[in-house]
């Protein structure tokens, strides 16, 4: 089955404990995205990958860190979380930007709260 | 003028009736055009691409007016589970490079 999966699905965490969330795509696609989905702010893209070893930042990347060190995983780093990162993340993946084939293929979510 | 802007709602609809959102962009340069649904709490899943001809599948019809710079969605014969957010997205190719922006969504609330 193609799905995208993320962990942990749900994480309460406390300032400025690092905590690193994994995301792994089994549909070979290049390109793979980070979201943050908070209410009245919609999704807004965190950081982004075109493929293995090429990663660029999206709209709101401070704070964050990503890797992509094989085409199917794409992990989220907080190395220093702080109350304002608590929200619903999303990691996605595409054939490729969206652009052309469409769709995105997002994981279930995960939702971190940051004490 | 915002990138995409939809029509947060909710829109409380009767079960059966026609809804239809619209959403807005601003660049001109805007190329693909999507909608997308999702549930409360789960992830967002494409509902339908956008065609500049128009587009039908099932119950729902997806529209571009490029002149006007917006794209629509219809739902007829609504049902309850069509009670989702529904997300316009878009993809502008700046600079070579794809920037998917997505709208905020528009709340369905289908009402038996």
């Amino acid at each position: 089955e193609a799905q995208v999966t993320q962990n942990p699905r749900y994480l309460i965490t406390v300032t400025g404990k690092k905590l690193t969330v994994t995301c792994s795509q089994n549909m070979n696609h290049e390109y793979m995205s980070w979201y943050r989905q908070d209410p009245g702010l919609g999704l807004r893209q965190i950081y982004y990958s075109m493929n293995v070893e090429v990663t660029d930042k999206g709209d709101v990347p401070e704070g964050y860190k990503v890797s992509r060190k094989e085409k199917r995983n794409f992990p989220l780093i907080l190395e220093s979380p702080s109350p304002n990162q608590t929200s619903l993340y999303f990691c996605a993946s595409s054939s490729t930007p969206s652009g052309r084939s469409g769709e995105q293929y997002f994981g279930p979510g995960t939702r971190l709260t940051v004490t | 003028r915002k990138e995409v802007e939809q029509d947060p709602g909710p829109f409380n609809v009767p079960e059966g009736a026609t809804v239809a959102f619209n959403c807005t962009y601003s660049n001109s340069a805007s190329q693909s055009f999507f909608w997308y649904r999702q549930d409360c709490r789960k992830e967002p899943k494409l509902l339908m691409s956008v065609y500049s001809s128009g587009n039908e599948d099932g119950r729902f019809t997806a529209q571009l007016n490029r002149a006007s710079q917006y794209i629509s969605l219809l739902i007829r014969d609504s049902k309850l589970s069509d009670s989702a957010t529904y997300l316009c997205v878009v993809n502008q190719n700046m600079n070579r490079d794809d920037k998917i922006i997505f709208g905020k969504g528009t709340r369905l609330h289908i009402l038996p």
